[in-house]
């Protein structure tokens, strides 16, 4: 079975820093997939980034980045230069490649507050 | 490119009612999955779709149930409601299939937010 742990319920940023959102996986799969989305207020969720177990190097979308480390079964979220707009939940997720199916498993989930 | 697309955004109803939620993902996407998100339990998966079938679905009880139209469309229906049945149902859309990484990306809609009274 697969399972994400994101030990962070909250966390802190000044405007323009940067921030790290944990997130621990497992699995045993030997293919999958993990994701960061983003949750507002409003509830919809915004896909941030993704990341293929087959990847070697760090996915990066602008100014977020995922660091991807395989050996310990964690996939960070790096967020570059803060904005208030980021406030938000930031959700992990992943899901395995080998059959197609499209299950997130998703983990609880860490609240960014970003302040001026 | 629009996005996905789940109506209505709100929805009251009362214990007993039977509820239907519509999803309309993104041109070309051939897989609908919808998860229920509840404070108490996060993020769920309730049931995945995939050429008008359902290949996959979570553990939730037959009063959830859905299909997939011939456009893709899907909608979610869910019966005699309780009041845990009281979320945000969310929908994601994806291109699906394997081997390719462009099918490996799910995009969400804003979710159904239902209230059981």
């Amino acid at each position: 079975a697969q399972k994400i742990t994101q030990t962070q319920p909250g966390m802190f940023v000044q405007e323009k820093e940067a921030v790290t959102l944990d997130c621990t996986y497992d699995t045993s799969d030997q293919s999958y997939g993990l994701f960061w989305y983003k949750q507002p207020s409003s509830g919809e969720m915004i896909f941030l980034i993704y990341q293929g177990s087959y990847d070697e190097q760090n996915a990066t979308e602008g100014r977020y980045s995922l660091n991807f480390q395989k050996a310990r079964k964690s996939a960070n979220l790096v967020i570059s230069a803060s904005q208030l707009g980021d406030s938000a939940m930031y959700f992990c997720a992943m899901r395995e490649l080998n059959t197609g199916f499209q299950k997130l498993v998703f983990g609880t989930g860490t609240r960014l507050l970003v302040s001026p | 490119k629009a996005g996905v697309t789940q109506t209505p955004r709100y929805l009251i109803k009362t214990r007993g009612q039977q509820v239907t939620l519509s999803c309309s993902p993104i041109s070309g996407h051939r897989s609908v999955s919808w998860y229920q998100q509840t404070p108490g339990q996060g993020l769920q998966f309730l049931f995945e779709y995939f050429s008008e079938t359902q290949r996959n679905k979570g553990n939730f009880p037959g009063r959830f149930s859905g299909r997939q139209f011939s456009n893709s469309r899907s909608e979610m229906n869910v019966s005699t409601l309780e009041l845990g049945d009281s979320a945000l149902y969310l929908c994601a859309s994806s291109l699906a299939g394997t081997g390719n990484r462009a099918n490996e990306k799910l995009f969400f809609g804003s979710g159904t937010q239902l209230s059981v009274l």
